[in-house]
């Protein structure tokens, strides 16, 4: 059990690019999240995953955020157009089984600072 | 919509204390609540998981207990040490977690 890894865990881009985070679970865990965090503040939710199956979007995640989690293993966070108020660690996190209430595991996340 | 609050937002304090973190949560339909602890720049680190029906978990110094009909729980920390130092949240989990503000604890020798 490697626990739950991020890539990359830090990375500064130009406002208006296209950056990408990748997570990948802790092996045969069924559940997968995103959060996002800014300093100072609690993590806020964006998105979860049952196996490849999107279940819900924050309405936090607007149209420039997509995730993916093709064949339900490792999952994508692209954000297109990049804004300063993007600037936050993003946080990846995963449980096992299909049911809600299992132990939630986190990654140690991926800074985005824009400028 | 559920709320999740935690005081006090920040504390200090000398080594050797008795600590009490609150959290507090507007919604009592939930499965379980967690405690985590996050250090200056890094991920989440899980503590304990109280389950619903549960009353309250301990690990080592720390205990935490869960009253779900008043919407609080405690995360009571025994004899701090200064390696305690870090951010304490708590989350309630529906369908997902739902995190408090947390609280910045910081124990100095």
């Amino acid at each position: 059990d490697t626990g739950v890894s991020q890539d990359p865990r830090h990375k500064i881009t130009k406002r208006g690019q296209n950056v990408t985070f990748r997570c990948d679970p802790i092996s045969e865990h069924n559940r997968l999240y995103w959060y996002r965090q800014t300093l100072g503040q609690g993590p806020e939710f964006l998105t979860y995953f049952q196996n490849e199956a999107q279940l819900e979007k924050s309405r936090l995640l607007s149209d420039r955020f997509s995730a993916e989690r093709p064949k339900g293993s490792f999952s994508t966070l692209e954000i297109q157009r990049t804004e300063q108020g993007d600037s936050a660690m993003y946080l990846c996190a995963s449980s096992p089984g299909a049911v809600s209430g299992n132990t939630i595991y986190f990654g140690e996340g991926s800074w985005l600072t824009v400028v | 919509k559920q709320e999740v609050t935690q005081i006090p937002a920040a504390l200090s304090v000398p080594e050797g204390e008795n600590l009490v973190l609150n959290c507090s949560f507007t919604d009592s339909a939930i499965y379980n609540l967690q405690w985590f602890r996050q250090d200056p720049g890094k991920g989440l680190t899980s503590l304990l998981l109280i389950q619903s029906s549960q009353r309250e978990q301990t690990s080592g110094r720390l205990n935490a207990s869960l009253d779900k009909s008043s919407g609080r729980s405690t995360l009571y920390i025994a004899a701090s040490q200064p390696g305690d130092s870090a951010t304490y949240l708590c989350a309630v989990h529906t369908d997902k977690l739902i995190f408090g503000t947390g609280t910045r604890l910081q124990v100095f020798p």
